[in-house]
């Protein structure tokens, strides 16, 4: 059974200070998806990473793919209360005939101004 | 098109009473997942259509639910007799063949079961 761990599961930091957020698993995959949701919302999507060691940037976002293709982390520079909600990260399996995402409990985060 | 649409929002239940779901996908996705996700935890798998087939079903998907997809576009989830614990928010996602599994989802469908 494929499991996606993220840490921490909560997270309360001061607007401008920066964060690092980690999803790991044993299990190999072909993508991995970053959501962003917020209360009685659906996730959002961030981003995607399909290459082992993948750096993607988006704004204040910075993400990474593992070199194995097991773990990712998104770095939040300057947090600002807009960042608050729940991060997510989705692993896609690998050999399976369709796209089945796995998703982890997610980060909850919330940034006090 | 604007993404993936859930209706209702919100529905509230007595235990007992049976409830469905719609979603309509993204119009040119193929795929479509329904999920459940409760407070604090991630969204779990239910099952997936790739156009009007229901190609896997999770073993969170009891009896008491059934999914349908008729014509490959919009899909409704049914909750026969729901109980307390079916409480929770459901989720619709779609994605296209090819899209490197890039889901989106719809704003879901928040159950209250009293």
């Amino acid at each position: 059974t494929q499991l996606l761990e993220q840490s921490p599961q909560f997270l309360s930091i001061q607007e401008g200070e920066n964060l690092t957020v980690y999803c790991n698993s044993s299990s190999v995959f072909s993508s991995l998806q970053w959501y962003r949701q917020e209360p009685g919302e659906g996730p959002v999507l961030l981003v995607t990473v399909v290459t082992g060691g993948e750096v993607k940037k988006l704004k204040r976002l910075t993400f990474q793919f593992g070199d194995a293709r097991k773990d990712s982390s998104l770095h939040i520079t300057a947090a600002q209360p807009g960042d608050t909600g729940l991060y997510l990260c989705a692993g896609a399996a690998m050999k399976t005939s369709y796209d089945k995402v796995i998703f982890g409990p997610g980060t909850s985060l919330s940034v006090i101004p | 098109d604007t993404g993936v649409s859930q209706d209702p929002r919100h529905k509230i239940t007595k235990r007992g009473q049976n409830v469905t779901f719609r979603c309509d996908p993204i119009s040119e996705h193929n795929r479509l997942y329904w999920y459940r996700q409760t407070l604090g935890q991630g969204p779990e798998f239910l099952t997936y259509f790739q156009n009007e087939a229901q190609l896997e079903k999770s073993r969170l998907l009891s009896d008491r639910f059934s999914a349908e997809r008729p014509k490959g576009s919009f899909s409704t989830l049914e909750i026969q007799r729901t109980e307390q614990g079916d409480s929770a928010m459901y989720l619709c996602a779609s994605s296209s063949r090819g899209s490197k599994n890039i889901q989106y989802f719809g704003a879901g469908t928040r159950l209250s079961v009293l």
